[in-house]
């Protein structure tokens, strides 16, 4: 069964490094999303893309983050200068279709522990 | 805007007896609600969703959801659960033909006993 898979499974960093968290979508979909947890709290939206440019995105999602498709498989988020509170659980998603009546596959997340 | 509130962060329940997860919601506009499940170490996976129609749903693993409009409720139910069902449930809303902007709730992690 074709699923999303990221990495790294989980990433240490140091308060200011840049951290680029890799996904690899469902490959027939078009539609790619990051959200996170924050532990304890709920998952949140952060962005969606397609066609290489971001659809929609949320308050979260400031200027220390951008998302890239490098490539014809990898879809990428980069955080360029981290902080404490990004600390969190990021998850992957992508869809086949823009229209939320499907379904959205979601890959196992990466964890970020920022020190 | 739309908001998600699950009101049980743990719960605890001896193998084969029955569970409901509490979901409500709050939203200004019409609605599709999901819920999700998450196995450790695993990604979220979808159980069910209530798009239109009937408000009783069907999902994998045995899983139901009744879709209540006047309580702004979507409670997950399972008659009788296993030890597998162990794993975080989250239900989650997004607006009616819109984008998978879906907001969540923080979860309820579901404890099968033996």
């Amino acid at each position: 069964e074709p699923e999303v898979t990221q990495t790294p499974s989980h990433q240490v960093t140091q308060m200011g490094q840049e951290v680029i968290l890799r996904c690899v979508p469902i490959s027939n979909h078009l539609y790619f999303y990051w959200y996170r947890q924050i532990l304890g709290q709920k998952v949140e939206f952060l962005v969606s893309f397609y066609n290489n440019e971001i659809s929609e995105k949320s308050e979260i999602f400031d200027d220390q983050f951008s998302v890239e498709r490098p490539d014809g498989s990898n879809f990428t988020l980069k955080i360029r200068s981290t902080k404490l509170e990004d600390s969190a659980m990021y998850f992957c998603a992508s869809s086949r279709v823009r229209i939320n009546t499907g379904e959205l596959f979601f890959g196992e997340g990466s964890r970020l522990t920022v020190l | 805007a739309q908001s998600v509130t699950q009101l049980d962060s743990q719960v605890p329940v001896f193998e084969e007896a029955p569970v409901e997860l509490r979901c409500n919601y709050s939203s200004s506009v019409s609605v599709y609600l999901f819920w999700y499940v998450q196995y450790p170490n695993q990604g979220l996976q979808l159980l069910l969703k209530y798009l239109s129609g009937s408000t009783l749903v069907k999902g994998i693993n045995g899983f139901e959801a009744e879709f209540n409009k006047s309580q702004t409720s979507f409670h997950l139910r399972k008659p009788s659960v296993h030890i597998s069902d162990t794993a975080e449930y989250f239900c989650a809303v997004s607006e009616t033909s819109g984008t998978y902007k879906y907001i969540f709730g923080t979860g309820t992690r579901l404890k099968v006993l033996a």
